[in-house]
């Protein structure tokens, strides 16, 4: 996962924007995913964002991406306790074509009521 | 809703002991994938499956692990002669080709080997 790089913690007020940034390195990579963690839980998918796209809206959920620096950001507004857990970015190589997802280590988020 | 299920959710085992998780995933799916995942890490491919054919092995995937899908359904993943290092989640995720590629993970099967 070294690849790909996040900050390790955020922590946010119930009621703010979180913004939870990340970076990849490989230029070639088509899709670029945002997933959720609860402890001792699986991977949830939030969203994902093809690379010829600069943003995607989902709700709450605001994805950008910037390909020439190579960073995608996840902004959650109106966060709530319950979007505390760890989340997860990750790039698709090969075009897509494959399954390898290179994922980074995560970032805690902590929600403070 | 079925979603991708794995089972067991955890197992404890001593070392030098085979384990075995089994994993289904959504009924349409046909690639199925295989990534570990150590505390405070993010998950790490091991393998991936398209129908029966596994088509991409990672170099962490060692000779003791053995990961098969007969039928193009339903996965098992083996270890043998487990280790200390092998203790670690097993997530199984699967996906349609062609939609967009949108990969869905299990619940993960906890593996302690002690």
């Amino acid at each position: 996962g070294e690849d790909v790089e996040q900050s390790l913690f955020l922590s946010v007020r119930e009621g703010d924007s979180s913004v939870i940034n990340c970076t990849y390195t490989d230029s070639s990579s088509t899709y670029l995913y945002w997933y959720k963690q609860e402890p001792g839980a699986g991977l949830q998918l939030l969203t994902y964002i093809f690379s010829n796209m600069d943003m995607k809206q989902d709700q709450r959920l605001t994805v950008l991406l910037n390909k020439k620096d190579k960073h995608l950001s996840l902004r959650i507004a109106d966060t709530q306790t319950g979007d505390s857990a760890i989340y997860f970015c990750a790039e698709s190589r090969y075009g897509g074509s494959q399954g390898n997802l290179i994922f980074g280590k995560g970032t805690k988020l902590s929600v403070k009521p | 809703d079925t979603g991708v299920s794995q089972d067991p959710r955890h197992k404890i085992t001593k070392r030098g002991q085979n384990v075995t998780f089994r994993c289904d995933p959504i009924s349409e799916h046909n690639r199925l994938y295989w990534y570990r995942q150590t505390l405070g890490q993010g998950p790490e491919f091991l393998t991936y499956f398209q129908n029966e054919a596994q088509l991409e092995k990672s170099r962490l995937l060692s000779d003791r692990f053995s990961a098969e899908r007969p039928k193009g359904s339903f996965s098992t993943l083996e270890i043998q002669r487990t280790e200390q290092g092998d203790s670690a989640m097993y997530l199984c995720a699967s996906s349609l080709q062609g939609r967009g590629n949108t990969i869905y993970f299990g619940e993960g099967s906890w593996l302690t080997v002690v």
